[in-house]
């Protein structure tokens, strides 16, 4: 089982629809942890942090569930602009950054 | 610098030669992170280094790949003999501490022919 899971997509949705994927991570003590966008051919940018408590920017909500050890990342209102790949990223307490390969979300218009 | 910066940009180098990839972390972020990544797939990590301890080359693909990181800040990641495997975007990042945010460099776009 690889340390942190995504599905790969391509995620295909049309313009406005809400979507939703998850990562999965297999370290139970995994402390911190994120969510990063990377268009194509560009690097990976930011996109949102995960707390505990869950949090919300916008259009995004960011979930952790750490019972069953994954968290979520949920985009309303979709844009054509959204279209991009969504990482995960797992942070164990030390300095070590585990990165899912990415799901693949496509807007259609 | 305000960001990451890394040179050069692109890279075309002929099979066999040696490559130097050097990249210039966010000032007074202590971790720094080098990455390879093929046309459509995940990061794939190769090093990283925290302030004064050893660097985890856990990443590393074979002994033709080495990388220094001078007086706690710039890096470079050397490949000796470069083959045309070695071919991907080589990205690095840098944090502040344990559990912050990772700041990407644009990337180095290296091909070998």
């Amino acid at each position: 089982r690889k340390e942190v899971e995504q599905d790969p997509g391509p995620f295909n949705v049309p313009e406005g629809a809400t979507v939703a994927f998850n990562c999965t991570y297999s370290n139970s003590a995994s402390q911190s942890f994120f969510w990063y966008r990377q268009d194509c051919r560009k690097e990976p940018k930011l996109l949102m942090s995960v707390y505990s408590s869950g949090n919300e920017d916008g259009r995004f909500t960011a979930q952790l569930n750490r019972a069953s050890q994954y968290i979520s990342l949920l985009i309303r209102d979709s844009k054509l602009s959204d279209s991009a790949t969504y990482l995960c990223v797992v942070n164990g307490g030390n300095y070590q950054l585990i990165w899912g390969a990415g799901t693949k979300l496509i807007i259609k218009p | 610098g305000a960001g990451v910066s890394q040179s050069p940009s692109n890279k075309v180098t002929e099979k066999g030669k040696d490559v130097e990839l050097r990249c210039d972390p966010i000032s007074g972020h202590t971790a720094l992170y080098w990455y390879r990544q093929s046309l459509g797939q995940g990061l794939e990590f190769l090093i990283y280094f925290q302030g004064n301890s050893a660097p985890d080359k856990s990443g590393l693909p074979s002994d033709r790949f080495s990388a220094e990181r001078t007086g706690g800040s710039v890096s470079t990641l050397t490949i000796q003999r470069t083959q045309q495997e070695d071919s991907a975007v080589y990205l690095c990042a840098s944090t502040s501490g344990v559990g912050t945010e990772a700041f990407f460099g644009q990337g180095t776009r290296l091909t070998v022919v």
